[in-house]
């Protein structure tokens, strides 16, 4: 049972340009959690998201950020107009459900440098 | 919003126990602390959670203090591989599911 993909796991884009990072959640896994983490600090939550559904999404930067997590395919976090302040690694987590013991698996991550 | 306060680094000798503290002194009755470590920076990996009841498992064991408002995750014979940044996360109810609010991490280091 493989893990949890992102990919890619290296991203590097100059100011303005956009970025795109996928991640496909573990089988059987329909939840999935966005984090961010700037060096030296701990992952800050972003979005949660199902199938088709934002839920939650107070983490998430009110400009130039998206996320979808399409009925078929990975989900996606998008950044517009990229600056260097974007510099992260950007960390995708799934779980199976929602229940209390919903233990969070996560990916690799992506790193993600602005020029 | 960090729930949590970790000591920013520790030292420990190999095959020593290692004891990592973590205050959370405004979590609610409802909310688990979690711990996870990562290595290298590559993605979090679960080692153990806990309500109220100290927890134990094949890689730690975790002792939550009776008022819940610290606790300790403690790695019985730290090996090398064991050197990470250990994070204590509490786990926040919200929309139906939850988040995890992670604290800075305490990066332990396992000298031989």
């Amino acid at each position: 049972n493989a893990g949890v993909m992102q990919n890619p796991r290296h991203l590097v884009r100059r100011r303005g340009q956009e970025a795109r990072l996928r991640c496909s959640p573990m089988k059987g896994h329909s939840h999935v959690y966005w984090y961010r983490q700037l060096p030296e600090e701990g992952l800050k939550f972003m979005v949660y998201l199902q199938k088709e559904n934002i839920i939650d999404e107070s983490g998430m930067p009110k400009e130039r950020f998206s996320a979808e997590f399409p009925k078929e395919g990975p989900s996606i976090l998008r950044i517009q107009q990229v600056v260097r302040g974007d510099s992260a690694a950007y960390f995708c987590a799934s779980s199976p459900t929602s229940g209390v013991d919903n233990e969070q698996f996560f990916g690799p991550g992506t790193r993600l440098t602005v020029l | 919003d960090a729930k949590t306060t970790q000591p920013p680094s520790m030292d420990c000798a190999e095959g020593r126990a290692a004891n990592l503290p973590c205050n959370h002194s405004t979590i609610s009755g409802n909310e688990y602390v979690y711990w996870y470590r990562q290595i290298h920076s590559q993605g979090p990996q679960y080692i153990i959670h806990g309500l109220k009841n100290n927890e134990t498992n094949e890689m730690a064991s975790l002792i939550i203090t009776e008022d819940r408002k610290s606790s300790t995750l403690i790695l019985p014979h730290a090996t090398l591989r064991d050197t990470a940044v250990y994070y204590c996360i509490v786990r926040v109810a919200t929309s139906g599911t939850y988040k995890y609010i992670f604290g800075t991490g305490t990066r332990l280091k396992v000298l031989a």
